[in-house]
């Protein structure tokens, strides 16, 4: 079965940098997009960006252009996104996931990671 | 770039029909994806491409799509129901996922 498997909670301090990663199974890495978005506590769904594990092709929402990076490592199926210059509104869960049957980004989103929490406080 | 319009919430009773809607400039020409996500839990698909339910969500979950609004119908809307509801389309001109401000759905 399709599995997405986060790396642990992380408390970083203004300023700094976190990165999240998401270990892939039960599936073909390269043959699905990765989407990752996040939800600060309360609040709703808000998309940082795709990553195509095949190509390492990215694309990121206006607001993460110039914090985000997302890279792979198809040697692990792990996708990880790093976010920059953390302020406390980054305070948040963040989620690896996946589309369903249909390999593009813009499929419907049918498999979900369990959230990795970041807190920024200093 | 693409906006999605939830309202904050809606609250029915036992046993009635609750309407979510998502409205969007000519939404009804996009695919709308609704997601339900009860507290602490990860965001589930119940309704994809409009109208199509996923494996395991009842047939009193229902959604459809027209000019401006797609709408998420919840029937015989029961206790279990109650949970914060996300619709959300791909933009084709930006090639980003959009999704709605979510509405919370409360059964009174």
């Amino acid at each position: 079965q399709v599995q997405l498997v986060h790396s642990g909670a992380e408390v970083k301090k203004p300023g700094a940098s976190v990165e999240v990663s998401c270990r892939a199974s039960g599936y073909t890495f390269t043959d699905y997009f990765i989407h990752w978005v996040r939800q600060a506590r309360g609040q709703g769904l808000e998309w940082i960006g795709w990553i195509n594990p095949d190509t390492g092709d990215s694309e990121c929402a206006q607001n993460f252009q110039a914090r985000v990076t997302m890279r792979r490592d198809t040697s692990t199926s792990t996708v990880y996104m790093q976010l920059a210059r953390l302020t406390s509104d980054d305070t948040a869960v963040y989620y690896c996931a996946r589309p369903s049957y249909c390999s593009t980004a813009s499929c419907p989103i049918a498999y979900w990671g369990q959230g990795s929490l970041v807190t920024v406080s200093s | 770039s693409y906006v999605l319009t939830q309202p904050p919430s809606v609250s029915v009773a036992p046993g009635t029909t609750a309407r979510i809607t998502c409205g969007g400039s000519k939404i009804g020409s996009k695919n709308v994806h609704w997601y339900q996500q009860k507290p602490g839990q990860a965001p589930v698909l119940v309704i994809s491409y409009d109208a199509d339910r996923s494996s395991g969500i009842p047939e009193r979950i229902s959604g459809s799509n027209s000019g401006i609004t797609a709408t998420l119908t919840i029937s015989r809307v029961e206790a279990g129901d109650e949970a914060d509801y996300y619709c959300q389309v791909w933009d084709s001109n930006s090639d980003h996922v959009v999704f709605g401000g979510g509405t919370k759905l409360t059964v009174l």
